[in-house]
């Protein structure tokens, strides 16, 4: 079984300052992780992935996150936070073998204070 | 070139009505999906296919059904709907190479069930 825990439901941040988006993942086979970004009322966008190649994944608007196996963590940073990231992002997370179902966390609102 | 198309956008249901949501797809991808979210729930699988015909059951099936005749269309049916089928429906294509888990959203269904 694979599961994703994001840590924080609310996360605030003024303008500038760094974005740390918590994920941990629980997974029984190497896992494939994602971080999905979403605005009101529209759909998920993918921000960036994990498919076991580079550690430090480097994604959309300057968004980066660091695949830590012995933490089994994923968490997505992003040095300088501007107005427009604030949204709501989810971390999920896929597994070889079967027909690949993707697993979501709970998801985490940023707020970006002016 | 649209990606995935949600019909109806909204809608408003009485208790025990049916419907269907309508996902068509123009990007060609065999692995199609249904997903359901709640506030604070992140986003719960409901049913997925693998390809035209293959169909299968994921985390909250109950109350719903689906089909897939063709690559294109993958239409989620509620039965005797029920207040706890007032949700957001996301209907999303598997895109990653091999496929990984990378998955393309369509913009949602909002139901409300009364």
């Amino acid at each position: 079984a694979q599961s994703v825990t994001q840590l924080g439901s609310h996360v605030s941040v003024s303008e500038g300052a760094l974005v740390l988006l918590r994920c941990n993942y629980s997974s029984s086979v190497p896992p494939y992780l994602f971080w999905y970004v979403q605005y009101p009322n529209q759909g998920l966008q993918l921000l960036l992935k994990y498919t076991s190649a580079a550690t430090l994944v480097k994604g959309i608007n300057g968004f980066e996150a660091e695949f830590k196996k012995s933490e089994t963590s994923f968490h997505l940073t992003k040095p300088s936070a501007h107005m427009s990231d604030a949204a709501e992002y989810f971390c999920a997370v896929s597994s070889l073998g079967g027909y690949q179902k993707v697993t979501f966390g709970t998801g985490t609102k940023l707020q970006v204070i002016p | 070139n649209a990606g995935v198309t949600q019909t109806p956008k909204f809608r408003i249901l009485k208790i025990g009505q049916s419907m269907t949501l309508q996902c068509t797809q123009d990007m060609n991808h065999n692995y199609m999906y249904w997903y359901r979210q709640d506030p604070g729930m992140g986003l719960k699988l409901i049913y997925y296919s693998v390809g035209a015909g293959i169909t299968d059951k994921g985390e909250v099936p109950n109350g719903y059904n689906v089909s897939r005749s063709t690559t294109e269309d993958f239409p989620l049916r509620l039965e005797l709907a029920a207040p706890s089928q007032t949700s957001v429906y996301f209907c999303a294509i598997g895109t990653g190479t091999g496929y990984t888990g990378e998955l393309f959203f369509g913009e949602g269904s909002r139901l409300t069930v009364l």
